[in-house]
């Protein structure tokens, strides 16, 4: 079955880490560029992060501002996002998707939930 | 960065009537790189149209995409049930991806 599965959510603590795992199955992983998108609750989509299949290309939304670093293992066909010095503001629910195309996203997970709170 | 307003917030309609749902960019967007997703509550997005008019597998024949430049437009022909969500888009063109605030289409 073709799927992608985000974990790794939790509640933390302003200015803790948190690192987000999507793991993939049923596509060829390291052929598509995959991207963390967020959802602040009752708030609309917004992109965090992006990385090309090969890992050649990175970008990150202006507000990560060096905090968030985007990785993938292609043999484990896994996805992560290592979060730093978390705040309020960062709290959402976590969705990772796979790119097809010309660019667009066409799978999705169901997301993981970060509460950045003290 | 391209920003994507959408219009209206709330479309309030009965099922069997069209709707319109409109996306525009401050920005041209290269290619007619736009998608348009729907997203149920507690439910992950769905793409639904790719490059401004290209329906997604599985997509019925109701929904159609159009536009391109500044301006798109999703439609839905006749409104089914399952319809009732929140409809985002997205550019794709250039970096950073940007999607729309969403447009509400809700059972009148």
């Amino acid at each position: 079955e073709v799927q992608l599965v985000e974990s790794g959510g939790d509640l933390v603590q302003p200015g803790r880490s948190l690192r987000l795992s999507c793991a993939a199955s049923g596509f060829t992983f390291d052929h598509y560029a995959m991207h963390w998108v967020r959802q602040a609750p009752g708030k609309g989509l917004e992109w965090v992060s992006g990385i090309t299949g090969n890992s050649g290309k990175i970008g990150y939304a202006d507000f990560v501002m060096g905090r968030f670093t985007i990785s993938r293992d292609n043999a484990k066909t896994s996805l992560y996002l290592q979060m730093n010095s978390l705040r309020a503001e960062d709290t959402a629910l976590y969705f990772c998707a796979k790119v097809a195309g010309t660019g667009y996203f066409d799978l999705w997970g169901r997301g993981t939930l970060v509460t950045v709170s003290s | 960065e391209i920003v994507l307003t959408q219009s209206p917030g709330t479309l309030s309609l009965s099922p069997g009537e069209r709707a319109t749902l409109s996306c525009r960019a401050s920005q041209s967007v290269s290619s007619s790189y736009l998608a348009w997703y729907q997203q149920k509550a507690g439910q992950a997005p769905r793409l639904l149209i790719y490059d401004a008019s290209s329906r997604a597998t599985g997509i019925p024949d109701r929904f159609s995409g159009s536009g391109s430049g500044t301006d798109f437009t999703l439609t839905i022909s006749r409104l089914e049930p399952e319809d009732f969500a929140v409809y985002y888009c997205q550019q794709y063109g250039s970096s950073p991806w940007t999607f729309g605030q969403g447009t509400k289409v809700e059972i009148k």
